[in-house]
């Protein structure tokens, strides 16, 4: 079965602290994409990136940057310098062949000032 | 470009009402999807649309729930005789193309059943 894992609740950190949100997934399918979504106290969730299983590169996006290791199906995500802006839930998901996505069960960060 | 809009944004009814919720997607999104969202829990997935053929529907979408997409632009989605467990962010995202293409999130409507 699809499965994403978040074992990381909550996370309270101090701005300008570096800080990385775990996700471990199961899946039998040979190809499949993961996906980072952020939600902030508004509710809605804003995409942050998307990654097929064939490329296993690590992407920066500005202070963001993913780290993908199919050998221990792991797709985490990591905050430089991180913000109060930067406070939200984070989700990992997983999508399925027909496209629905999976999702873990969020992490909630709180970046204090 | 306008995202995905959803409406209303919050609803509170009594249980055994019904309510309808609307999704707009982003223009010339042919897939739709809906997703329901429990407090501090993620997303699960109910059902999605690709154009106006409804191609899968979760088991967690009992027989009080019905989407529609017709003409496949916007979608509808109803909950008759609601109950208490029904209260949620009811979240409806489009995507272009294929399965595995990015799923763009609207607002989200929230309901709550007293």
């Amino acid at each position: 079965a699809q499965k994403v894992t978040q074992a990381q609740t909550e996370i309270s950190v101090v701005e300008k602290e570096d800080v990385t949100l775990d996700c471990v997934y199961e899946t039998r399918d040979t190809t499949y994409y993961l996906f980072w979504y952020k939600q902030p106290p508004s509710g809605e969730l804003v995409f942050l990136i998307r990654r097929n299983s064939f490329d296993e590169q690590n992407e920066i996006s500005g202070r963001y940057s993913w780290n993908f290791q199919k050998s221990t199906s792991s797709f985490n995500f990591t905050i430089t310098a991180s913000q109060v802006v930067d406070s939200a839930v984070y989700f990992c998901a997983l999508s399925e062949v027909g496209g629905k996505l999976i999702f873990g069960q969020g992490t909630e960060l709180s970046v204090k000032p | 470009d306008t995202g995905v809009s959803q409406d209303p944004r919050h609803k509170i009814t009594k249980r055994g009402q019904n309510v309808t919720f609307r999704c707009d997607p982003i223009s010339e999104h042919n897939r739709l999807y809906w997703y329901r969202q429990t407090l501090g829990q993620g997303p699960e997935f109910l059902t999605y649309f690709q154009n106006e053929a409804q191609l899968e529907k979760s088991r967690l979408l009992s027989d009080r729930f019905s989407a529609e997409r017709p003409k496949g632009s916007f979608s509808t989605l109803e909950i008759q005789r609601t109950e208490q467990g029904d209260s949620a962010m009811y979240l409806c995202a489009s995507s272009l193309g294929g399965a595995r293409e990015t799923q763009y999130f609207g607002p989200g409507t929230r309901l709550l059943v007293l």
